[in-house]
């Protein structure tokens, strides 16, 4: 039930499509939803992130969808960019205020140019 | 700026041997974290802290240890080390702010470590 399921594992897309990254989870007390960009040799860092209480939310060329009564949601990125190519997890957190992440797996994304 | 620093950077050792890591923040957090990252596994966690003299253990913690003696600092030991424990480790730190279950973690650049 802490698990969250990421998929693909890796993805190849050319420049300008849109990748789609999907993340689903079982336990209903997660309440918070981000998602981690991650560079080669580099740490992971906040791209975006969602509550349960809205259905959709855009930062830019990202955006994530939340289907809560699914237990789905998904970030996609617009007009991908070369430059978008790195992995990404997604996570949750539940909110019992233990500031604690369950990731997902990552997913490998290539932008070709 | 604020900044979260790991040491070293990259590591080998051998089977057997006591590897500490290091992990230093800035930013005073009170929360901080240490996790493994491995293909196919994502990021696991290993062990976290709220707060100074607090530890607990996260869902890959055999075989490892931490122990938090002032807010900037939370180095994460290795008593024995296996071969199994040769993998991309990530600290990371976040703020506690009452009455809000979630903060945005801050991530460390990883130390890649080597178990011969």
């Amino acid at each position: 039930q802490q698990q969250v399921k990421q998929s693909p594992q890796s993805l190849i897309v050319q420049k300008g499509g849109i990748p789609i990254i999907n993340c689903a989870y079982e336990n209903t007390a997660f309440d918070y939803f981000p998602w981690y960009q991650q560079f080669p040799g580099k740490g992971p860092a906040l791209l975006i992130a969602i509550r349960p209480d809205v259905s959709e939310k855009k930062e830019g060329r990202f955006t994530i969808s939340f289907n809560k009564s699914a237990k789905q949601f998904s970030l996609h990125i617009m007009d991908s960019q070369p430059g978008d190519s790195a992995t990404y997890f997604c996570a949750a957190s539940m909110a019992s205020g233990t500031y604690k992440y369950i990731f997902g797996t990552g997913t490998r994304l290539k932008v070709l140019a | 700026d604020a900044e979260i620093t790991q040491s070293p950077r990259h590591k080998i050792t051998e089977t057997g041997r006591q590897v500490t890591l290091a992990c230093h923040q800035t930013w005073n957090h009170n929360n901080m974290f240490w996790y493994r990252q491995d293909l196919g596994h994502g990021l696991r966690l290993i062990h976290y802290s709220y707060g100074v003299h607090d530890t607990n253990k996260g869902e890959v913690s055999d075989g490892y240890s931490v122990s938090r003696s002032n807010t900037e600092d939370l180095p994460l030991t290795l008593e024995s080390a296996a071969s199994s424990q040769t993998s991309v480790y990530f600290c990371a730190s976040s703020e506690s702010a009452p009455g809000r279950s979630y903060n945005e973690q801050f991530f460390g650049p990883g130390t890649r470590l080597t178990v011969l």
